[in-house]
């Protein structure tokens, strides 16, 4: 079965710092992987996906993830964090194929600290 | 446009109540998706929409019942539902081209419901 694990529910840095997000996944096919967004009260938002294409994926707001087979890692990175991207980070992996659903992790909120 | 809509953003109601959650797109997608997300916790699914077949049920109490009146709209009625039943429903669609291959699905920014 597959499954999603997020290191750290909390992640605090200061402004302008890097930010790394932590995602490893379980899969016996090869897996298609997302990171979402959720700010308080609202719904996600895409902000990268892996399909099998480039393992290095750009997304929005400067995010960019790293698909790295060996480690079953899809970690998410921003080299300079911005106060407004205090919010909820979410990585899923989708079920193989005919099923349709997303496996979430956890979530991992980050706090960025003027 | 990668647009999915919902209504009401906000809704209380008590146990006694009859109440329906709406959600639209219109990017021609053709799965779309109800999810239940309580706080602090990742989004749950609770049914799935293929073609407007309902293709999966996660088990969910039938005090929800889902609808796909067409390929743009997803309801879900709501009927004696419980303080616990509190949470933020999501929708989500993806274009789910039927041949079993994984899409991306997006999300609208949810249903806040408290029942009293």
């Amino acid at each position: 079965a597959q499954s999603v694990t997020q290191l750290g529910s909390h992640v605090s840095v200061s402004e302008g710092a890097l930010v790394l997000l932590r995602c490893n996944y379980s899969s016996s096919v090869p897996p298609y992987l997302f990171w979402y967004v959720q700010y308080p009260n609202q719904g996600l938002q895409l902000l990268l996906k892996y399909t099998s294409a480039a393992t290095l994926v750009k997304g929005i707001n400067g995010f960019e993830a790293e698909f790295k087979k060996s480690e079953t890692s899809f970690h998410l990175t921003k080299p300079s964090a911005h106060m407004s991207d205090a919010a909820e980070y979410f990585c899923a992996v989708s079920e193989k194929s005919g099923t349709y659903k997303y496996i979430f992790g956890t979530g991992t909120r980050l706090k960025v600290l003027a | 446009d990668t647009e999915v809509t919902q209504t009401p953003k906000h809704l209380v109601m008590g146990m006694t109540n009859k109440k329906s959650l709406k959600c639209e797109q219109h990017m021609g997608h053709r799965a779309m998706y109800w999810y239940k997300q309580k706080a602090k916790k990742p989004p749950e699914l609770m049914f799935v929409y293929s073609y407007e077949k309902l293709s999966i049920n996660e088990s969910v109490p039938s005090r929800f019942s889902p609808e796909c009146p067409n390929s743009s709209l997803l309801n879900l009625h709501l009927h004696a539902l419980q303080p616990e039943d509190s949470a933020l429903y999501l929708c989500a669609s993806s274009q789910d081209l039927g041949a079993g291959r994984r899409e991306t699905q997006y999300f609208g920014p949810g249903t806040r419901l408290l029942v009293l």
